[in-house]
């Protein structure tokens, strides 16, 4: 299995701040990663795909970046309704995603 | 606009089967470019992909589930199936499929499956 880690596991922050989310890889992906948005009791929602493309419909100030075995989701500008957990997936070989990031209001 | 709505029962007994379906609208399985999944989350965690089925049938399975499951499509009626042998309590998680393409783009909203006597 090719492992995901992400740091922090929580992130406390306050509105108007750039927030920065790390994915580690055990192994080289390539850029085959993706960026996910989990509320509570919801699915979750596709936010970024190889590693950099924006998702059709996801606001701008979501990026993402990184190749090979260390990536970055960055939030430019944290609004209220980015307050959530997110998770990092790679698709190098079978699905594996991180554990998760929680994003809360400081 | 693909929607995606899993079913089936939400309480298991443990050793028995659990099975669900994924009903997709707005889109067509066969139509090819997609790969549709079923994914899971325990309670309070992580999310784990359990396998997925192409429209020709072929299936790629998680090797630490591949015992237990099967995954099955049925293209006349736009579904696709999940199916779990032997389940115990640590099967017990909220169900989801998925269509993935490079990334999984559309999702059920999720289905509780309580594994208890």
């Amino acid at each position: 299995d090719i492992q995901m880690t992400q740091s922090p596991s929580t992130l406390s922050a306050s509105v108007g701040d750039r927030v920065t989310i790390t994915c580690r890889a055990s192994q080289s992906i390539s850029s085959w990663l993706a960026w996910y948005q989990q509320k509570p009791g919801k699915a979750p929602k596709l936010l970024i795909y190889k590693a950099s493309s924006l998702e059709s419909g996801v606001p701008s100030r979501f990026s993402g970046s990184g190749s090979g075995t260390e990536f970055t989701l960055t939030i430019s500008s944290l609004q209220p309704d980015d307050f959530a957990t997110y998770y990092c997936q790679q698709y190098n070989s079978f699905p594996t995603f991180g554990q998760g990031t929680k994003v809360e209001i400081k | 606009q693909v929607q995606l709505q899993e079913s089936g029962p939400g309480l298991v007994k443990p050793s028995q089967t659990l099975s669900l379906t994924c009903t997709v609208s707005g889109g067509s399985i066969s139509s090819g470019g997609y790969y549709w999944s079923w994914i899971r989350q325990h309670p309070g965690k992580g999310l784990e992909w359990i396998g997925y089925i192409y429209y020709s049938g072929s299936t790629y399975y998680n090797p630490s589930l591949k015992s237990r499951v099967t995954i099955s499509v049925d293209t006349s009626k736009n579904q696709f199936s999940l199916k779990l042998s032997s389940v115990t309590a640590a099967d017990t998680a909220v169900y989801y499929c998925a269509s993935q393409r490079l990334g999984f783009d559309y999702w059920g909203q999720g289905t509780l499956v309580t594994v208890s006597s």
